[in-house]
């Protein structure tokens, strides 16, 4: 099974700022298959990102994707209000044992 | 727009078999693209997959909850289920059921999107 490891656990930030997440993975995953998920209080979680880098439809370019191997980071460009959520990425490489990080917090500093 | 809703007991007693159903509307389950899933989500945790279905009943399921889990399709009713047996408290959970990208023959299950809204189940007598 795939480990992934998000960090930091909780990010502190202030609108307009940018916001960088790591989701590293225990061993490669398999032709960047990896996507990002944010979900706020109370709510489903919300595709964001597949293929490391594709944003899913209606995603605004704020969110962006990047990263191969077992090194994967979404960045936020500038937050906006409605930005401030979990964050959890989830890998599909290694299927049907598919798992999921343990989230990034992005918090209103 | 595709919809998913999970319905079911929100409480279900220790020892006993968790169900649920997933109601999907907008669409259909027989899409040739598509797996259809269960993830859950325990208070204040993160996410765990449980399992995915496909519309001719080929399933596969997280190997660390294979032997209490059993997901079938009714594609007449455009639903999907889930049955957990022999629960105890640390299967409390919101439960979600949602769409699942079919991928490649070698990663058969890819992302999750949509997600119906979750299903709080807990256990407890």
């Amino acid at each position: 099974e795939i480990v992934l490891t998000q960090s930091p656990g909780t990010l502190s930030l202030s609108p307009g700022e940018r916001a960088t997440l790591s989701c590293r993975a225990s061993q490669s995953v398999s032709s960047s298959y990896l996507a990002w998920y944010q979900q706020k209080p109370g709510q489903a979680p919300r595709l964001l990102i597949y293929g490391a880098s594709s944003r899913a439809t209606g995603i605004p370019d704020r969110f962006s994707g990047s990263g191969s191997g077992t090194d994967f980071t979404l960045t936020i460009s500038r937050l906006e209000p409605e930005d401030f959520a979990v964050y959890y990425c989830q890998q599909y490489g290694s299927s049907p044992g598919l798992t999921f990080g343990g989230g990034t917090k992005v918090e209103i500093k | 727009q595709l919809q998913l809703q999970e319905s079911g007991p929100g409480l279900v007693k220790p020892s006993e078999t968790l169900s649920l159903t997933c109601t999907v509307s907008g669409g259909s389950i027989s899409s040739s693209s598509y797996y259809w899933g269960w993830i859950r989500q325990p208070p204040g945790k993160g996410l765990e997959w449980i399992g995915s279905i496909y519309y001719s009943g080929s399933t596969y399921y997280n190997p660390s909850l294979k032997s209490r889990v059993t997901i079938s399709v009714d594609t007449s009713k455009n639903q999907f289920s889930l049955k957990l047996s022999s629960v105890t408290a640390a299967d409390t959970a919101v439960y979600y059921c949602a769409r699942h990208r079919r991928w490649i023959a070698a990663a058969p299950l890819g992302w999750f999107d949509p997600w119906g809204q979750g299903t709080l189940v807990t256990v407890s007598s």
